[in-house]
């Protein structure tokens, strides 16, 4: 049973560039987060997708935006890339909005995204 | 004041050594208290999951909640170089539209 799948594993961007991260979630699974990790830092929440909406949003500017796709895959993109954007972007999916396993988090391995 | 505080360490002890790892927090309306571990280059994985008070025991590990202090922990009994990883808390209120509040995370390393 595969888990959380994310790609690409690493990528290099200059900045004002603009990037695609993909995440498949989970097999069973119908909700996917996105993170932010900085060196050194905890995940920093993005945002979470569930049937294809965008449910809730952490503190990130618009130029972070995403899609759910029917087979509950997901984007995260980032437009006008900034120095400050390097960092590990994690996508973690659960299954059910607001059943206790909905904070059961399956994250995949990251997308390490540098911005020179 | 973060949510949810947590000393990065870094910290290493010897192997089969009792490790423990706290967070606070000071959010009285978290129910949901996890502790994931992250090996360098991966992504963080479920290690524990406690709802509300009281103490968890899986293998060498176990997670305690105290509400009343708001304050988690995680204990590591005999400790093996394995173990080395950052350890991350995590908390959540009940409820559709609950959010997950993260630690900074602590760096643990176990020497052989």
């Amino acid at each position: 049973d595969a888990g959380v799948t994310q790609s690409p594993t690493h990528l290099i961007k200059t900045r004002g560039q603009q990037v695609t991260l993909r995440c498949s979630p989970k097999s069973g699974h119908d909700t996917v987060s996105w993170y932010q990790q900085a060196l050194g830092q905890g995940p920093q929440f993005i945002f979470q997708y569930y049937e294809e909406e965008e449910r809730q949003r952490g503190n990130f500017p618009d130029r972070f935006s995403g899609h759910q796709f029917p087979n509950y895959s997901s984007e995260l993109n980032v437009n006008a890339l900034l120095l400050g954007d390097s960092a590990l972007y994690l996508c973690a999916s659960s299954h059910g909005q607001g059943a206790p396993g909905a904070n059961v988090l399956t994250f995949g391995a990251g997308s390490r995204l540098t911005v020179l | 004041q973060k949510e949810v505080e947590q000393d990065p360490g870094p910290l290493s002890v010897p192997e089969g050594a009792i490790v423990s790892l706290n967070c606070t927090y000071s959010n009285s309306a978290f129910q949901y208290f996890m502790w994931y571990r992250q090996y360098s280059r991966k992504g963080p994985e479920l290690l524990m999951y406690t709802y509300s008070s009281g103490n968890k025991e899986d293998g060498r590990f176990t997670a305690q909640v105290d509400k009343s202090s708001k304050y988690i922990s995680l204990f590591i009994r005999d400790s093996q170089p394995s173990d080395s990883a950052t350890y991350l808390c995590a908390m959540s209120t009940a409820g559709n539209n609950r959010k997950l509040i993260w630690g900074l995370g602590t760096s643990l390393a176990v020497n052989p």
